[in-house]
């Protein structure tokens, strides 16, 4: 048990929508980032936030997009869904930067 | 770009049976490497590490020496377990602020 927490477990969405992905970081860490993880693949990075500032980002489209909160908890929007971003969603949290990552047990997101 | 390639699978075994996963990489610098493991309807976690050449991680049995000369990270264990069963992602850090994980390698223990 990492105490990262991610809501909701599974989404079903059909192609074009938008969706929002949630995730409680661990208690007392600044940094969170966001992977996706597709069928059969290793995760690939999205983005990091430290301080509710984007710290990184790995080569997804703009319509990946972020937040974290005053208190570290953190979202992920993907607009313009597409088939291909049927994935794991995997958030990770850390002290800090360049820290243990926490794995949360992420969000299956099937777009249709 | 920094990349890992590891063994394909699946890796099916018996119980006691030896274990070895071949993971490599390609890294501009000194990287970081690890291994992550994903047990079934768990999020993924950190199994061991090293930081430097010559390193060896190791936790729970398992054994990893970061070797520069191959540019290899090798996990291995000397005698698996049914509950050893899961998912093994290799991952390297260039010191930023991402990791690059290889495909995975699903491994079954049988009793």
């Amino acid at each position: 048990e990492t105490g990262v927490t991610q809501s909701p477990t599974h989404l079903i969405k059909t192609r074009g929508q938008q969706v929002t992905l949630r995730c409680s970081s661990q208690s007392g860490h600044n940094t969170v980032s966001w992977y996706q993880q597709a069928l059969g693949q290793g995760p690939q990075f999205i983005f990091q936030y430290y301080r509710e500032e984007e710290n990184g980002r790995g080569n997804f489209p703009p319509r990946f997009s972020g937040l974290q909160f005053p208190n570290y908890s953190s979202e992920l929007n993907v607009n313009a869904l597409e088939l291909d971003d049927s994935a794991l969603y995997l958030c990770a949290s850390s002290l800090a930067l360049n820290e243990k990552l926490f794995f949360g047990s992420g969000t299956q997101l099937s777009v249709l | 770009g920094d990349s890992v390639t590891q063994m394909e699978g699946p890796v099916t075994l018996s119980e006691e049976a030896f274990l070895t996963i071949n993971c490599t990489y390609t890294a501009t610098g000194y990287p970081s490497l690890f291994w992550y493991v994903q047990y079934p309807g768990e999020g993924l976690q950190l199994l061991l590490k090293a930081t430097k050449a010559d390193d060896k991680g190791s936790n729970k049995g398992f054994e990893a020496t970061y070797r520069k000369e191959t540019t290899s990270f090798h996990l291995e264990k000397g005698s698996v377990q049914v509950s050893d069963s899961a998912v093994y992602f290799c991952a390297l850090s260039g010191g930023d602020y991402k990791l690059s994980f290889g495909a995975g390698t699903t491994v079954t223990v049988r009793a």
